[in-house]
């Protein structure tokens, strides 16, 4: 099946500073990427929709000045978590559709000091 | 709106015994259906999916059949291995044009020796 890595797997930073984490569709073009949130044992929150070479959709609540997210290629979608806190430690997680499903990536756990 | 929901966890087993999770939803239209899988500290895998009424989705020994007449699609598998031990997502692919996805709040199976 299709492959989608993210980077980086973990990331620790302290608070204030900007984190960005990188989500790329391995050997298919994806014209939509999701990016999600998990809390500890629980659900996946979709975050925002993002495509392709235009502004992403984000969801009822995410604030978009905090969470910056690009797609600037059919292959690439980065998420920028801006000025970090505490609370914004959780697990991120991307999905890069093509035609017929999405599919995951394996997770960044961010973790703000 | 459409929403997914399905039982709570942890679900403890012994190896070899039956697993059954129940997943419901509510959808406008014809939603498609899909089971994940998400193993500790990774992204999700697709376990299984179907498209239409009475489709049946299986992959490694799991089960699970959209039944309209009920809107569910529960999970089964005859004889569970303390690999399956994992998190359990319920999903449906909201009609919209972007094919996002709505997860159900997730279930933790235990499988013990």
């Amino acid at each position: 099946g299709a492959v989608v890595s993210q980077h980086p797997s973990r990331v620790i930073c302290k608070s204030g500073t900007s984190v960005k984490i990188e989500c790329r569709s391995l050997d298919f073009q994806a014209t939509t990427m999701f990016w999600y949130r998990q809390f500890p044992k629980q659900s996946l929150m979709l975050m925002a929709t993002s495509n392709e070479g235009s502004k992403a959709t984000y969801e009822q609540g995410v604030e978009k000045d905090k969470f910056l997210i690009n797609h600037a290629s059919l292959t690439l979608s980065t998420l920028t978590v801006t000025s970090a806190h505490p609370e914004d430690s959780s697990f991120y997680i991307c999905s890069a559709r093509d035609k017929y499903e999405q599919f995951f990536g394996p997770g960044t756990r961010l973790t703000v000091l | 709106g459409d929403s997914v929901t399905q039982m709570e966890g942890p679900v403890t087993l012994s190896e070899e015994a039956c697993l059954t999770i129940n997943c419901t939803y509510t959808a406008t239209g014809y939603p498609s259906l899909f089971w994940y899988v998400q193993y500790p500290g990774e992204g999700l895998q697709l376990l299984l999916k179907a498209t239409k009424a009475d489709d049946k989705g299986s992959n490694k020994g799991f089960e699970a059949t959209y039944r309209k007449e009920t809107t569910s699609f529960h999970l089964e598998k005859g004889s569970v291995q303390v690999s399956d031990s994992a998190v359990y997502f319920c999903a449906l692919k909201l009609t919209d044009s972007w094919g996002k996805l709505q997860f159900g709040a997730g279930t933790q199976v235990v499988v013990t020796p």
